[in-house]
């Protein structure tokens, strides 16, 4: 079955810049979704099809799909960006797959 | 605005059976793509089934395929996730997602999701 592999956390400081990778074989042939899922909340798709930002979404996320490796991107990171992250693809075999997800600290 | 609010969650005993619900308002349900998703406590999101639009494709996890049915009534703007031979690792908030209106869009619109527990 297919598998997206993603770190299980990352810590920044307020106003730097997190990234967030999500691995898997052959990703650059699929389309990546990013979800955001605050605490105690439902999940947010931050990031459509690769690099699309969904109305309402600000515009401190972005991602890149190339390689194996998608990268979600958030520049001047929030203390309300702090959330799990998790990544989505479709693969033929499998359907819908998510990541495990990354929990983003920010302090 | 778009709406998916869940019922039907609950206790229920190993090997028992429960059905959720997905009651959809706020846009024309059977146009568009649906999906149930879960997620057991302090773990990840897991993908458990899709149907169509019309109904007439059907995809299923392997965690739950044979154990679990989708299906979906435009009539009323429901969707609808049978249940059955549940076991403990069933736990989870369960929650349904629309999928956008365009070809290969992601989910953009989650329901508040609805707790199944599965415990003797």
């Amino acid at each position: 079955s297919y598998e997206l592999t993603q770190p299980p956390s990352l810590s920044v400081s307020p106003g730097q810049t997190a990234s967030i990778a999500c691995s898997g074989d052959g990703l650059e042939s699929k389309y990546t979704y990013w979800y955001q899922q605050k605490a105690g909340q439902s999940p947010v798709m931050v990031i459509n099809k690769d690099t699309k930002r969904p109305s309402g979404i600000p515009d401190r996320f972005s991602a890149t799909n190339s390689g194996n490796t998608a990268t979600l991107t958030i520049s001047g990171t929030q203390t309300l960006d702090e959330a799990d992250y998790y990544c989505q693809a479709w693969d033929s075999k499998t359907a819908w797959v998510f990541g495990g997800g990354t929990k983003l600290t920010v302090l | 605005d778009v709406q998916l609010v869940e019922s039907g969650g609950g206790s229920v005993q190993p090997g028992g059976s429960l059905r959720l619900s997905c009651a959809a308002s706020g846009f024309t349900f059977s146009l568009y793509e649906m999906n149930w998703v879960r997620q057991a406590p302090g773990k990840g999101l897991e993908w458990i089934s899709y149907i169509s639009a019309s109904g007439d494709v059907i995809e299923y996890a392997a965690s739950v395929k044979g154990r679990f049915t989708i299906s979906r009534d435009s009539a009323t703007g429901s969707l609808f996730l049978q249940m059955s031979s549940l076991r403990a690792e069933d736990t989870a908030v369960y929650f349904c997602a629309r999928e956008g209106n365009d070809v290969q869009d992601g989910f953009d619109f989650w329901g508040q999701g609805t707790l199944v527990t599965v415990s003797s």
